[in-house]
């Protein structure tokens, strides 16, 4: 159990444009989702938390216009990393917990942008 | 904030060998999770351990809350177990956001 999986695992994208990763947990309801980066040979940075069916907290310094969240059901939640540049490319990855602390993460989604 | 340290940093080991992580943390913690990122990026979630002892195959976590630390051992290492092992801890508060360590790069070699 505890599953949850990204889409897409690697995606390249021109400069301008937006991506959309979806966070899904498959075999339990998230109340509280994370997104997570992560640069090359450096640990996880939590970019923000996100509870279904309100606004996403952001940590400081993560632009909340550049990278939306939305959190539209128990079991799904998105990053759109908007008018992407190429200081975005980065390993992003969301966590999901059930409310009992332990959280599990998705697989990962390799961003580039070109 | 909460400071997470992790010793070592790097860690060679031949198959078949024994070693012990190390994850230090600067305040009490309600949560405190150790994880194996496989090369692929994926993080596999290893023990969830605020307090206690746990054993799962040949690893074994054990942590001292009161005197914040926590170990992680892997007993007979693979060359599987290759990848970075992060600590995680949760401030206390509610919010279940999880500070990250730096990690211990391991490679174990045939």
């Amino acid at each position: 159990g505890a599953v949850v999986s990204q889409h897409p695992s690697r995606v390249i994208c021109k400069s301008g444009t937006s991506v959309k990763i979806e966070c899904r947990s498959l075999d339990f309801q998230a109340t509280t989702m994370f997104w997570y980066r992560q640069f090359p040979k450096q640990s996880l940075m939590l970019m923000a938390t996100s509870n279904e069916g309100s606004k996403a907290t952001y940590e400081q310094g993560v632009e909340k216009d550049k990278f939306l969240i939305n959190h539209a059901s128990l079991t799904l939640s998105t990053l759109t990393v908007t008018s992407a540049h190429p200081e975005d490319s980065s390993f992003y990855i969301c966590s999901a917990s059930s409310g009992t602390y332990e959280q599990y993460f998705g697989p990962g989604t390799r961003l580039t942008v070109t | 904030g909460i400071q997470v340290e992790q010793s070592p940093p790097d860690l060679i080991l031949q198959e078949g060998a024994n070693s012990t992580l190390r994850c230090n943390f600067s305040d009490s913690v309600n949560n405190l999770q150790w994880f194996h990122q496989n090369p692929w990026g994926q993080l596999i979630n290893l023990f969830y351990i605020p307090s206690g002892t746990k054993q799962n195959g040949r690893l074994s976590a054990t942590t001292v809350a009161t005197e914040r630390y926590s170990l992680l051992y892997i007993s007979s290492s693979q060359t599987t177990d290759s990848g970075v092992y992060f600590c995680a801890v949760e401030h206390p508060g509610g919010s279940e956001k999880l500070v990250f360590g730096k990690g211990t790069k391991l490679t174990v070699n045939p």
